[in-house]
């Protein structure tokens, strides 16, 4: 079935380091790709939805210049959090639309998270 | 914008009960309705999904019913196993390109032995 790669899968790290996750589709295209965080026993919130090839587009509260959103092929997208504070430690989680689907039946597919504590 | 309410947020029921998690939506625009289950430390996985032009849907012990006109979608989990314990979650979204799930905040289901 259809599976969406997330790496790391954990990362702890000094304060004002900057960390890059990846998000991959395996075995589809996606030219959307979304960004999730999620607290400790919350929902998932919406940070930023990636488009290939052109900006992301940011929800209202997100720093785009603290979350850096690289869409670059049909498979991948990454975010860096830029100069990571213990504020920034979260779980992120990234997903993907299954677009070879018909139109009105497109999954949307989750990674396995990347647990992120910085010290 | 879309906003999804989701109840209860926790639940126990004993083996082989039955459990039910009721959402409602607030977007009559939205039109695609999923349920992920997360496990701890995991991602959500997406257990059943169903359309606004569809009022109900069937996987084995799983079903999901929506109710259009009132705006709100249920899940149904029949013969309860203790690994149905986690986290569930509905969604809804308007099917366009490029538009994100909005989650409800959860229900903690757990079966018991």
């Amino acid at each position: 079935g259809a599976v969406v790669s997330q790496h790391p899968s954990w990362v702890i790290c000094k304060s004002g380091t900057s960390v890059k996750i990846e998000c991959r589709s395996l075995d589809f295209q996606a030219t959307t790709m979304f960004w999730y965080r999620q607290f400790p026993k919350q929902s998932l919130m919406l940070m930023a939805t990636s488009n290939e090839g052109s900006k992301a587009t940011y929800e209202q509260g997100v720093e785009k210049d603290k979350f850096l959103i690289n869409h670059a092929s049909l498979t991948l997208s990454t975010l860096t959090v830029t100069s990571a504070h213990p504020e920034d430690s979260s779980f992120y989680i990234c997903s993907a639309r299954d677009e070879g689907r018909t139109y009105s039946n497109q999954p949307q597919h989750f990674g396995d998270g990347t647990r992120l504590s910085i010290l | 914008g879309e906003n999804v309410e989701q109840h209860p947020s926790t639940l126990s029921v004993q083996e082989g009960d039955s459990a039910v998690i009721k959402c409602t939506y607030s977007d009559s625009a939205s039109n695609y309705f999923p349920w992920y289950k997360q496990e701890l430390g995991k991602g959500p996985q997406l257990i059943i999904d169903i359309r606004s032009n569809v009022g109900e849907k069937k996987d084995q012990r799983i079903a999901v019913t929506l109710n259009k006109t009132a705006k709100h979608f249920s899940l149904h989990i029949t013969e309860t196993q203790p690994e149905d314990s986690a986290v569930y979650f509905c969604a809804a979204r308007y099917n366009q390109a490029g538009t994100a799930l909005i989650f409800g905040k959860g229900t903690t289901l757990s079966v018991s032995s």
